[in-house]
């Protein structure tokens, strides 16, 4: 399975564009790149997921690296609902099995 | 989209028994994992349980332990038997693959917070 490396938390103010960078350099061809979050006393949540290009939808955009060793999730503008930890998951096989890290704890400050 | 129930959501359990954790979809699904958070962790993969086969655990993860049955394709259980303490933790179950591809958004239930006294 591919290793990624998050940082530990980042803080946003509320309104402000957060970008949550992931690093996946051993990441295969093939693999696809998930992000997950989880709010407080949540099970985790979709955000949003990409193989080789930028990819947008409602609730964020993900940003992925020509060499595909690293993406960066973009919140355009951060709420205080989205404080949560958010998981950047490379799918790493065909049994759809997602394999967490440690995850970035986001912090938003009103 | 997927909605997933859990039951129960919480229990506190006495060391030695065992609990039964249910997984309820409101639509067929053919993949279907169970995981564990223990507290202030991040999630740790128990196993994957399609239908129509056996589970199948991940490493540090055993049957006798952790027995899952999927009798259908909207439903599922897990087990944690002879509980210790070290078993306090979220138990959580998800669902995948409801487009058919194995990359498909995975949807997870609220989990079931078991404490073991």
């Amino acid at each position: 399975d591919a290793k990624t490396t998050q940082p530990n938390s980042m803080e946003s103010n509320e309104e402000e564009p957060v970008h949550l960078p992931c690093n996946h350099s051993t990441i295969s061809g093939t693999d696809y790149i998930h992000w997950y979050r989880q709010l407080p006393s949540q099970g985790p949540e979709y955000v949003i997921h990409g193989l080789t290009s930028n990819v947008n939808n409602r609730m964020a955009s993900l940003a992925i690296a020509e060499d595909r060793k690293s993406s960066t999730l973009i919140l355009h503008r951060a709420t205080l609902r989205d404080a949560a930890v958010y998981y950047c998951i490379p799918i790493t096989s065909n049994t759809g099995k997602l394999i967490f890290g440690q995850g970035t704890t986001l912090q938003v400050k009103p | 989209s997927a909605v997933i129930s859990q039951k129960p959501s919480r229990d506190i359990c006495q060391r030695g028994t065992s609990l039964t954790i249910q997984c309820q979809v409101d639509s067929q699904v053919t993949m279907m994992f169970w995981y564990r958070q223990q507290p202030g962790q991040s999630l740790t993969l128990i196993a994957t349980a399609n239908q129509g086969s056996e589970a199948t655990y991940e490493s540090g993860f055993v049957i006798d332990k952790f027995p899952i049955s999927r009798p259908n394709l909207t439903f599922s259980t897990l087990t944690v038997s002879n509980m210790s303490p070290e078993d306090s933790s979220i138990y959580l179950c998800s669902v995948g693959g409801l487009a058919g591809a194995w990359t498909d958004t995975q949807y997870f239930g609220p989990g079931t917070r078991l404490t073991v006294l």
